[in-house]
């Protein structure tokens, strides 16, 4: 099993451009999570989706859009790109209390 | 979700056994406390769970107070490779439910 992958890996992006995140699980989970960590700061939930045709916001869901395409996918999508989004993204999905996360996108908006 | 406090930092010696506090006064008999732990740049990493017994697997073990208002996560052997921001996590584990972060302790292994 992979377990959660995440593409790209990294990206650079103008401010005002727009990019997709994408994200996929092979552990057949029904939830799946996007989070951003700053530099030196923890994680925060951007939007999650609880089953295949649902989403919902996180903390910070602002500039963000999300598709959960099937069970096994769960792409971000950044509209138009800002400074504030330089992060790094990490996806993941759970089933009964366990997570599992993905290596991350580093995500550089300039 | 009970809120959990962790000390901002805290260092052990390589080969020792490195004990990391978790403070949930407020958790309620349903929710079980979980620890992660984020290796420099990485995804999260699951570690233990519990919910009012003593748990242990190969990477660590869980002791709940008898009141279950905290734990400690005790890797027995710390390597330099230990070295990472360990999470305490207090939540309901019916399914799904919304994983949130704290600061978490940053564990520096000494060599």
């Amino acid at each position: 099993n992979a377990g959660v992958t995440q593409t790209p890996k990294f990206q650079v992006l103008k401010t005002g451009q727009s990019m997709t995140l994408q994200c996929a699980q092979d552990m057949n989970h029904n939830s799946m999570y996007w989070y951003r960590q700053d530099p030196g700061m923890g994680l925060r939930l951007i939007y999650y989706s609880a089953s295949e045709g649902t989403t919902d916001k996180g903390e910070v869901p602002n500039g963000y859009n999300v598709s959960r395409l099937n069970k096994r996918e769960f792409s971000l999508r950044l509209e138009s790109a800002a400074p504030s989004q330089t992060s790094v993204y990490f996806c993941a999905s759970s089933n009964r209390g366990l997570w599992n996360f993905g290596p991350g996108t580093r995500l550089t908006v300039t | 979700d009970a809120k959990t406090t962790q000390p901002t930092s805290m260092d052990c010696a390589e080969g020792r056994a490195a004990n990391l506090p978790c403070n949930h006064s407020t958790i309620s008999g349903n929710e079980y406390v979980y620890w992660y732990r984020q290796i420099h740049s990485q995804g999260p990493q699951y570690i233990i769970h519990g919910l009012k017994n003593n748990e242990t697997n190969e990477m660590a073990s869980l002791i709940i107070t008898e009141d279950r208002k905290s734990s400690t996560l005790i890797l027995p052997h710390a390597t330099l490779r230990d070295t990472a921001v360990y999470y305490c996590i207090a939540l309901y584990n019916f399914g799904n439910e919304k994983l949130t972060f704290g600061t978490g302790t940053r564990l520096t292994i000494i060599p």
